[in-house]
């Protein structure tokens, strides 16, 4: 099994609505990273989370870390059609503190108008 | 201040040849992390250099070696290359230490025939 699960793996937003995307991990989160892909192509940062209850946001994504959990939100508000693509959580699980990362298998967001 | 860049693009070979993948790291950064992305799932982490050292490496074969230069710039080379070889290979690179943001390349799309 995945060390690390996002769910859910396909989501299909109105623009103009809100979601949320989750990352579940089965070992501790030392450090939990949120990256955007489009098809085929290179990661961009969206945010890094290291402490239990940290929250960021940019824009109009937010993302929370919930160390107790062991599980990281990411809300987007207000979607539109630019916030499509694929979404990925990456995380230090061994604490090696150097960015060598687990991730998930991604999120497929598709914005319909 | 220039990103992470990678070359070639795509690359196409045949089983049993070798390859050699390039990554220029962000300026001002010392690390270098490769990972490699097959269809529809996550990047997985195949090895880290900090310093011109290894630093950890994945699960990973030993025909999987790497290189990284004074200038930080590093190269990923694959013998032996199996049909599953075949995947998106990304570079990241940080600014090495405790977490930081960790920045990816574009990516270089590997075809094995």
């Amino acid at each position: 099994s995945q060390e690390l699960e996002q769910s859910p793996q396909s989501l299909i937003v109105q623009e103009g609505k809100n979601l949320t995307i989750n990352c579940t991990s089965s070992k501790t989160l030392y450090g939990l990273y949120w990256y955007k892909q489009k098809y085929g192509e290179g990661l961009i940062f969206l945010m890094m989370l290291q402490k239990g209850g940290e929250e960021k946001s940019h824009e109009k994504i937010t993302a929370k870390l919930d160390e107790k959990k062991q599980q990281s939100s990411l809300h987007i508000t207000a979607s539109q059609p630019s916030h499509a693509g694929i979404y990925l959580c990456g995380a230090d699980l061994a604490n090696f503190g150097n960015e060598k990362l687990t991730f998930g298998t991604g999120t497929r967001l598709t914005i319909i108008p | 201040e220039t990103g992470v860049t990678q070359s070639p693009t795509h690359l196409i070979k045949t089983r049993g040849q070798q390859v050699t993948l390039r990554c220029s790291s962000q300026s001002g950064h010392n690390t270098v992390s490769w990972y490699q992305q097959a269809l529809g799932q996550g990047p997985q982490f195949i090895f880290q250099y900090y310093r011109e050292e290894e630093n950890g490496r994945g699960n990973f074969p030993p025909r999987f070696s790497g290189l990284q230069f004074p200038n930080y710039s590093s190269e990923l080379n694959v013998n032996a290359l199996e049909l599953d070889d075949s995947a998106l290979y990304l570079c990241a690179s940080s600014p090495g230490g405790q977490l930081h943001e960790q920045f990816f390349g574009p990516g270089t799309r590997l075809t094995v025939l």
